[in-house]
């Protein structure tokens, strides 16, 4: 199983902010990563497919990066809307699995 | 609009089975893989089955080969999840989740709740 190890747990930011968030995959995965947000109550939302590709919709502000084991989901300018739960996943292999999540918070 | 509408959730004493629907609209059922995801109260995603749109092919995850299965009624553009021998451990909000392609989990119902206890 490909564990993703998503660094750090929690992170304080303030409007208007660049955020970076990591997820790493114990073993490469290519390409195969995707990005989920979930606020509060709500079902999860896809940001990033293809570690790289931005879903229908997503605001240009949210930019994936990475390949094999390092990747990378990176906020340019935190938008209070943007607070929430991010998940990396990784599909390269079945089963497929999430990170533990990264809670975005206001200072 | 694609949606997709879990139920069949509830309170379930530990050993008992559970059956959970997802109906999906909005799109061509047949034409789709589909996944069931759950959550556990105040902690992660963990997926849990995938079932090819044919049915052909059917993953599980190890926490629950051999309790769970998963099928699907094309006819009825309806995704299953059979669950038995349940355990505290199974306690979570389950989702439905379309399998696309590159995207993966693009579109995810709202989920329904399945507590263990005694």
């Amino acid at each position: 199983e490909t564990v993703m190890t998503q660094s750090p747990t929690s992170m304080s930011t303030s409007i208007g902010e660049r955020v970076t968030l990591n997820c790493k995959a114990s073993q490469s995965v290519g390409i195969n990563v995707d990005w989920y947000q979930q606020t509060p109550g709500q079902s999860p939302k896809l940001l990033i497919y293809g570690a790289s590709n931005r879903h229908t919709g997503v605001p240009d502000r949210f930019t994936g990066s990475g390949f094999g084991r390092d990747f990378t989901l990176t906020i340019s300018n935190m938008e209070a809307e943007d607070l929430a739960v991010y998940y990396c996943l990784q599909y390269g292999s079945i089963p497929y699995t999430f990170g533990a999540g990264t809670k975005l918070e206001l200072k | 609009e694609v949606q997709l509408v879990e139920s069949g959730g509830g309170l379930v004493q530990p050993g008992r089975s559970l059956k959970l629907s997802c109906v999906a609209s909005g799109f061509t059922f047949s034409n789709y893989g589909m996944n069931w995801i759950r959550q556990a109260p105040g902690k992660g995603l963990e997926w849990v089955a995938y079932i090819s749109s044919g049915s052909s092919y059917i993953y599980y995850a190890e926490t629950v080969k051999g309790r769970f299965t998963i099928s699907r009624d094309n006819a009825k553009n309806t995704l299953y999840l059979q669950m038995t021998s349940l355990r505290s451990e199974d306690t979570a909000l389950y989702y439905c989740a379309r399998h696309d392609y590159p995207e993966w989990f693009a579109y995810w119902g709202q989920g329904t709740l399945v507590t263990v206890s005694s």
